[in-house]
């Protein structure tokens, strides 16, 4: 399997605009979690899916955060408007079973780079 | 809510060195105990789970433990070598969620 795929892996905008990021989980894999990391912060996570439907979205920051998961291949995550203090880097990550419960680990994509100016 | 914090935040050895890094976490509360590495530029990769019923697990020259009750982990790395350079993350597994500390960055030079 070629792991969790993000794209795209660099994006610069400027503010205001719209940036959409996306993510192909592992095949047979049924969370799928987004996660932000700044160096003030570290990595928090924003929102998480099982089997398509989102679970928990309290970590998403504000309404200009959206988060989409319209199959098990495929999910979308949203800022719109774009602001500064929105760089980061963005991974989506994904999990079989979800079972943090019975330590099943979860596999993150290489990470998408936002630098909004 | 979970707070994990890691010490140090960076470390620097020479080669060779036996080295340990730390985290401890608030809620002991948890289902297990992870640690992963993180290269420049790339994503998490997992090292070791702990499960909160278990006290170690090793793989190779990475020896990781877990004490629930004092809310502590370490991560011991024997006989470092140049190629361990990475920032290492913990992350206390909660029902559903991962919580991570900031990690620490370590150089081994040659």
């Amino acid at each position: 399997d070629a792991g969790v795929i993000q794209s795209p892996r660099h994006e610069v905008t400027e503010m205001g605009q719209e940036v959409t990021l996306r993510c192909k989980p592992i095949s047979g894999h049924d969370y799928l979690f987004w996660y932000r990391q700044t160096m003030m912060r570290g990595l928090e996570l924003l929102i998480y899916f099982n089997n398509n439907v989102p679970i928990d979205d309290s970590g998403m920051p504000e309404d200009r955060f959206s988060a989409k998961m319209p199959n098990a291949s495929f999910s979308t995550l949203k800022i719109q408007p774009s602001e500064p203090r929105d760089s980061a880097v963005y991974f989506c990550a994904s999990s079989f079973r979800g079972s943090l419960l019975s330590g099943n680990t979860i596999y993150f994509g290489e990470g998408s780079w936002l630098t909004v100016v | 809510k979970q707070e994990v914090t890691q010490i140090p935040a960076a470390l620097s050895v020479p080669e060779g060195e036996n080295l340990v890094l730390n985290c401890s976490f608030t809620d002991s509360a948890i289902y297990n105990l992870q640690w992963f590495r993180q290269d420049p530029g790339k994503g998490l990769t997992s090292l070791l789970l702990i499960q909160s019923s278990q006290r170690e697990q090793t793989s190779g020259r990475l020896n990781a433990s877990l004490d629930k009750s004092s809310g502590r982990s370490t991560l011991y790395i024997a006989a470092s070598q140049p190629g361990d350079s990475a920032t290492y993350l913990c992350a206390a597994a909660g029902y559903s969620t991962l919580t991570f500390g900031k990690g620490t960055m370590l150089l081994v030079s040659p």
